[in-house]
Order: C-alpha cells, then structure tokens, then sequence
C-alpha cells in the first residue's frame, strides 16, 4: 500500500513571494490533515478536511493560508504572501475515517515538505 | 483546549539499556486517546503506540510500553533493550474522543542512544 505522498520535499522562497505544497493521500482515506512544524517544536494542526469539505481550519492564518481538497483526494496547501516566521515543515496526515474505532482513524503521515523563508 | 507537556527536551541512554519518556497532559474530556509518535531525520512520523483512555490496562509493543496514570494524566514510554535505530524525536500526542480531532502534539524528546 502507498503511503502519502508530499512534493516538493524542499523548497526555498524569499518573504512575499507564494508556494504551494501538495498531498497525496492513502487510497481511500477521507479524512485529510495538514500540519505545520517549526523546528524545535511538534506539529501544530493547520486544517483538517473530511472528504472535500473543511472541518476544523480554527488555526489556519486565513490572510496568507488557504487550503483545497478538490474532488476529496489530492490536497493543496498555499501561502501568499510568505513571512520569515513561515520556515517550517509541512506535514500533510490522512486516516480512513473521523470516527468509530481507533484503528480506523489512525492518522498517517506523509514525508513533509521542508518550507525556509530567506 | 487541550495541553500536552514533555519536560524532557533530551535524553541519552546506553544501547540495551532501558529509558523512559515522560508526557503529561490536560484535558477536560473523558473519553480520549493518547500516543507516542517517533520522527528520525527523515522527518517521517512513525506511530510508535496508542493508548484509549477507557482502557486501564497499559498498552505494549514488543520493546515499547506505556504507564498510563488517568487520573494523574501522565502518559510515559518506557523503551527497553534500545537500540541504534530508535535514536529520534519523540513525541506524545492527544486526540480527543470524538474522533474528528486532529492530534495536539507534545514539543518533543530527543532520543540519544550511546552505543
């Protein structure tokens, strides 16, 4: 089985330009997560999305950050324009279901694309 | 909202020695799930174990086991026999019951293991 699949692996922009991150969910999977790292710290939840509709976007900077999960499968995560303060990992997570049993909404992760702002 | 706390950002043990890592969290719900994820420097987050809340027996796999103290909402991982390989970040994270919940991440432990 695939796992979830995240591109590009680095990328390197200068504050106010844009970047996008993409994610490839496992086959299935309707429930799709976002995560922002910053280094030295764990991931802090973005914006959660059950098939195409959002479910939780609360700690989403909604003036530099939106987010699409078009047709509930790929995802893409953008940010316009930059800050310095946004150099981080982005851990794109998907789990087959919200509810029911654990094991059936354990969250995997994907590679992350690692995101430096100059 | 939902804390989690790792007082320990280092630990260093012996290969073949045991180490544990502590975790403590705050929550206002009952029901919820908590779980140790490991991050080499790879950056993948690989699930290490999960504990339901409404389960009092701890949870085990193979060399890595949990003390999970509901009541004093403490949520350690014991590893024994270490290895090379379990070298990493780790960190403990919480999801509520309902489910629908993304995880709230502790800001990790760095493992060393001395060879």
């Amino acid at each position: 089985e695939a796992g979830v699949a995240q591109s590009p692996r680095y990328k390197i922009i200068e504050k106010r330009q844009s970047v996008a991150f993409w994610c490839n969910p496992i086959s299935g999977h309707a429930t799709l997560y976002w995560y922002q790292q910053i280094l030295g710290q764990g991931p802090k939840l973005l914006i959660q999305f059950q098939n195409n509709g959002v479910v939780d976007d609360s700690q989403l900077p909604k003036d530099r950050f939106s987010a699409e999960r078009l047709k509930g499968v790929d995802s893409t995560l953008k940010i316009q324009p930059a800050k310095l303060e946004d150099s981080a990992v982005y851990l794109c997570a998907s789990s087959l279901v919200a509810t029911g049993s654990t094991y059936l909404y354990e969250q995997y992760f994907g590679p992350g694309t690692r995101l430096t702002v100059t | 909202a939902q804390t989690v706390t790792q007082s320990q950002p280092e630990m260093s043990v012996q290969e073949a020695e045991t180490v544990t890592l502590s975790c403590t969290y705050d929550t206002s719900e009952s029901d919820y799930y908590l779980f140790w994820y490991k991050q080499p420097p790879s950056r993948q987050m690989i699930l290490v174990i999960r504990q339901e809340a409404y389960k009092q027996q701890n949870a085990t796999e193979n060399r890595f086991s949990v003390n999970f103290q509901k009541a004093a909402k403490s949520f350690s991982l014991k590893i024994s026999d270490s290895q090379l390989g379990d070298a990493a970040m780790y960190f403990c994270a919480y999801r509520g019951g309902g489910g629908a919940d993304g995880l709230t991440f502790g800001k990790g432990t760095h493992l060393i293991i001395q060879p």
